[in-house]
């Protein structure tokens, strides 16, 4: 099993659409959980960074944790076709040595 | 500029090639890694170095050694490069001591080993 499972989509939306993207795992270690966007033949970059359970809220993103459930969750409110990407959940343990990726779920918002 | 700079950014080997991959990062951070990135599989760590004197086997370290030559410099070496190294390679930093543990990508080098 892996540590992080994410479904890979694709994910087609209209804009303006809520989008809901989602990572399960399965180490309860985990403390520190961030979600980043990666745009096409471009680097991840830092979306999200969300420490333990809870949400965490910026702009048209907000970002949720449930440790007892072991699910993390991003949406996107409005959702714009600047926001078509790959997004990819990631997580680690609260000593920082490594850190787990998702496979990324490709997302497409259409004008 | 960019804080973490990667180069080459696209190359072409041969099978049975030696190759070196380098980054560089501006951001002061003590840690850096290598990932590799394939479709269906995500990111996969290959190393790993907390400073300069620590280096660290990550997920997928057959067929790869790297180099830390000062806090800001981190490469990565294929000694005879093979097909299924064909791949996107990311190199990230990350600063435990701001208490934020996530990490930074560099842009990518787009390797295809024929």
């Amino acid at each position: 099993q892996k540590e992080v499972e994410q479904d890979p989509g694709p994910l087609s939306v209209p804009e303006g659409a809520i989008v809901s993207l989602n990572c399960t795992y399965s180490n309860s270690a985990f403390q520190y959980f961030m979600w980043y966007r990666q745009y096409s033949r471009k680097g991840p970059e830092l979306l999200m960074y969300t420490y333990s359970s809870g949400n965490k809220e910026d702009g048209r993103f907000t970002a949720q944790v449930d440790k007892s459930s072991k699910y993390i969750s991003l949406f996107i409110r409005d959702s714009q076709p600047s926001d078509s990407a790959t997004y990819l959940c990631a997580m680690t343990p609260n000593t920082g040595n490594q850190f787990y990726f998702g496979t990324g779920t490709s997302l497409t918002v259409i004008p | 500029d960019a804080d973490v700079t990667q180069t080459p950014r696209n190359r072409i080997t041969k099978t049975g090639k030696r190759i070196m991959l380098e980054c560089s990062q501006t951001k002061g951070h003590d840690r850096m890694y290598w990932y590799r990135q394939d479709p269906g599989l995500g990111l996969r760590l290959i190393y790993y170095s907390f400073d300069v004197k620590d280096i660290n086997k990550g997920e997928i370290s057959d067929g790869y050694s790297v180099s830390r030559q000062a806090q800001a410099k981190f490469s990565l070496s294929l000694e005879s490069a093979i097909p299924n190294q064909t791949a996107l390679y990311f190199c990230a930093t990350s600063d435990y001591r701001t208490g934020q543990e996530t990490q930074y990508f560099g842009p990518g080098t787009r390797l295809l080993v024929l």
